[in-house]
């Protein structure tokens, strides 16, 4: 059976810290790993990796994918109180059109 | 572009009787799938629809629930006599291509009483 496993599931911090978050997957037939923060309604997508080694970044977040040790990490950097959210890991396996979720990781950035 | 348009935002239902919730896709979106949320847990996959065809249903359980999403119109996730288990966060999200680009909905939450 497909699985993700997100780690750690919840994190405090103060405002500038640096966090990293861990997603682990065991799917068959990968095709994506998607990244998304969901605030209290939609979750908004943040990044899809498909290739190992290739960092995705869109400000102060980052993302990148390691495909034989069949994991991901998110990192934000100097964190802001509006960063605060449940981050969800998502996996695409080929041959099937639906995304397998983590729990997600709720981060708490303290002022 | 209004994104993903999902109605009611809340519903609130009694045992036993039927919940319908709506999503109409982005424009130029063909594809559908449903999503439930549970408190604590992370997103699970209902069924995945094209118009006027369901492609995916191995998350949807096996009795009460349905889903369609007609020629014309939006797509409906319907859940018969509702339990109290049933309770949950609704999501729906569409993509142009069944693969990748999914957006998200805000959601509908189903509060059984």
């Amino acid at each position: 059976e497909d699985k993700v496993v997100q780690s750690p599931l919840s994190l405090v911090v103060h405002e500038g810290d640096t966090v990293t978050l861990n997603c682990s997957y065991e799917v068959t037939n990968f095709r994506s790993l998607l990244w998304y923060k969901q605030e209290k309604k939609a979750p908004t997508f943040l990044f899809m990796l498909t290739s190992s080694g290739i960092e995705k970044k869109s400000g102060r977040l980052s993302s990148i994918l390691d495909k034989k040790e069949l994991f991901s990490i998110l990192n934000i950097t100097a964190t802001q109180t509006g960063d605060s959210a449940v981050y969800l890991c998502a996996v695409e396996a080929g041959g099937s059109e639906k995304l397998v979720f983590g729990k997600g990781t709720k981060l708490t950035v303290n002022p | 572009n209004a994104g993903v348009m999902q109605n009611p935002r809340h519903l609130v239902r009694r045992r036993g009787q039927e919940a319908r919730l709506r999503c109409s896709p982005m424009k130029g979106h063909s594809h559908v799938y449903w999503y439930r949320q549970l408190p604590e847990e992370g997103l699970k996959f209902m069924v995945y629809l094209q118009k006027e065809n369901i492609i995916d249903e191995s998350g949807m359980p096996k009795e009460r629930f349905s889903a369609e999403f007609p020629k014309e119109g939006p797509s409906i996730l319907r859940i018969q006599q509702v339990v109290r288990g049933d309770s949950a966060a609704y999501f729906c999200a569409s993509s142009p291509t069944g693969s990748g680009g999914y957006t998200f909905g805000s959601g509908t939450r189903l509060t059984v009483v």
